[in-house]
């Protein structure tokens, strides 16, 4: 089936500092990402959907300009953390659309600052 | 934001017991979903609803699109230690998996050998 990949796994960074995760459709072209942000036994909350060659769209709440995405081609999206503090800390997932099939989520990305 | 009402919220169960969590909505969805996840990884779809009384199964589990489309229900039967997990129910308003998805808080399984 179809394989979303988010990279890093985990990282650990240090407050004030930006952390960049990719999240990659390896064999399939996805118009449509989306992500979301866990926290511990909690639900997967949206935080922005993003279309590839467009801005992204962002949920009431979700600052702009500290998650900044970018979906620059038909395989790869971005979600930089920006001057990241220790609240920042949470589990991001990203998942991918193909016209015509289900949505695939990656296997999220652990962020822990420090 | 929507938020699906998703409950138990966890389940304690031992090895061979049927397990059924349910999820529900003070709004209408045309899409149901119901997603595992395992510690530290995404959710993995299990089952996929797209009409009102749709009743599907895939191996032990069965999930039904309640009548009202404000409901949905999974049911695991004869449960095996390798179903312990997270189970969530999504809900989408497009006609299909794709678009965005609406989830519950999560049911929490844990299976006694």
């Amino acid at each position: 089936g179809a394989v979303v990949s988010q990279h890093p796994s985990w990282v650990i960074c240090k407050s004030g500092t930006s952390v960049k995760i990719e999240c990659r459709s390896l064999d399939f072209q996805a118009t449509t990402m989306f992500w979301y942000r866990q926290f511990p036994k909690q639900s997967l909350m949206l935080m922005a959907t993003s279309n590839e060659g467009s801005k992204a769209t962002y949920e009431q709440g979700v600052e702009k300009d500290k998650f900044l995405i970018n979906h620059a081609s038909l395989t790869l999206s971005t979600l930089t953390v920006t001057s990241a503090h220790p609240e920042d800390s949470s589990f991001y997932i990203c998942s991918a659309n193909a016209v015509g099939t289900e949505a695939f989520f990656g296997q999220g990305t652990r962020l822990t600052v420090v | 934001g929507q938020q699906l009402n998703q409950s138990p919220q966890s389940m304690f169960i031992q090895e061979g017991e049927d397990v059924s969590m349910n999820c529900t909505s003070s709004s209408i969805f045309n899409t149901w979903l119901w997603y595992k996840q395992d510690p530290g990884e995404g959710p993995v779809l299990l089952i996929a609803l797209y009409k009102a009384g749709e009743l599907t199964s895939n191996g032990r589990l069965t999930a039904q699109f309640g009548i009202t489309r404000k409901d949905s229900f999974l049911n695991i039967s004869a449960s095996i230690p390798s179903d312990v997990g997270i189970y969530f129910c999504a809900g989408s308003r497009t006609g299909s998996t794709l678009g965005r998805l609406y989830f519950g808080r999560g049911t929490q399984l844990t299976v006694w050998p």
